[in-house]
C-alpha cells in the first residue's frame, strides 16, 4: 500500500530534550516536506526535501533541523525543543515538487512541556 | 509575506445545497492552486488542483480562478453530510517553486 508513515504518533517530551520524529514514504517520491498545525495559524511549512542531500527552509524552520540520507527518509530533529514547538506535525510527500499532489502522513501530536 | 487567506467558518449549509468555499492569495507569482479537505483528526488530502483562469469541474466539486482578482473559490454541489470538514487552500510560489503556502482553512457542516 503506497503510504507516509510518521513515528511516533503522539509524544510527549520536556524542554531541551532532543527528539527525532521519523516520516518515511514507499512511492519513490523525490519531493518530501514537514508542516506544523496549529490553531489559528494553519498548516505552515517547516522544511522542504528536493531530492536526496537538498533540503531548504520553509516559513517557519526555526529550531528545526531536517536531513535527507535516502530518498524514502525525511526526519524532523528537534535539537532542544521548547513549549513553543507544541504541535501537530505533518511530513507529506510527493513526486517532484509542491505542485504535484502531496501525499500526507497520519501526523504526530508534540507535547513540549 | 506570502499569505491566503480563508474565512474560517464555520459554513453551515443543507444537505443538497451548494457549499462555495472562497480564497485569495497576495503572491501575484502563483501559478498553482489547491484544495485539501481534512476531517477532524485527520490529515489533508487533495481534492482538486487548477492552474487556469476560469472553471474546473471534477464531479461534485468545481474549482474556479480568477488570477486579476486573486481569488480561488471551491463549489461543492449537492452537499452530503460526508462533505462535513475543514478545506483548506493552498498556493505554490511560482514556476519552478517548491513552497507550499496554505490558509487557515474554512470548516464546512453539512446539516442532514
Amino acid at each position: 500500500e503506497a503510504q507516509v508513515t510518521q513515528n511516533p504518533r503522539y509524544l510527549i517530551t520536556v524542554t531541551g530534550k532532543k527528539l527525532t520524529v521519523t516520516c518515511s514514504q514507499n512511492m519513490n517520491h523525490e519531493y518530501m516536506s514537514w508542516y506544523r498545525q496549529d490553531p489559528g495559524l494553519g498548516l505552515r511549512q517547516i522544511y522542504y526535501s528536493m531530492n536526496v542531500e537538498v533540503t531548504d527552509k520553509g516559513d517557519v524552520p526555526e529550531g528545526y533541523k531536517v536531513s535527507r540520507k535516502e530518498k524514502r527518509n525525511f526526519p524532523l530533529i528537534l535539537e532542544s525543543p521548547s513549549p513553543n514547538q507544541t504541535s501537530l506535525y505533518f511530513c507529506a510527500s510527493s513526486i517532484s515538487g509542491s505542485t504535484d499532489t502531496q501525499y500526507f502522513g497520519p501526523g504526530t501530536r508534540l507535547t513540549v512541556l | 509575506q506570502k499569505e491566503v487567506e480563508q474565512n474560517s467558518g464555520p459554513l453551515s449549509v443543507p444537505e443538497g445545497a451548494i457549499a462555495s468555499l472562497n480564497c485569495t492569495y497576495s503572491d501575484r507569482g502563483s501559478q498553482s492552486f489547491f484544495w485539501y479537505r481534512q476531517y477532524s483528526g485527520k490529515s489533508p488530502e487533495l481534492i482538486m488542483f487548477i492552474y487556469s483562469n476560469g472553471d474546473k469541474e471534477d464531479g461534485r466539486f468545481t474549482a474556479q480562478l480568477n488570477k486579476a482578482s486573486q481569488y480561488v473559490s471551491l463549489l461543492i454541489r449537492d452537499s452530503q453530510p460526508s462533505d462535513s470538514a475543514t478545506y483548506l487552500c493552498a498556493s505554490d510560489s511560482g514556476a519552478g517553486s517548491y513552497q507550499l503556502t496554505f490558509g487557515k482553512g474554512t470548516k464546512l457542516s453539512v446539516i442532514p
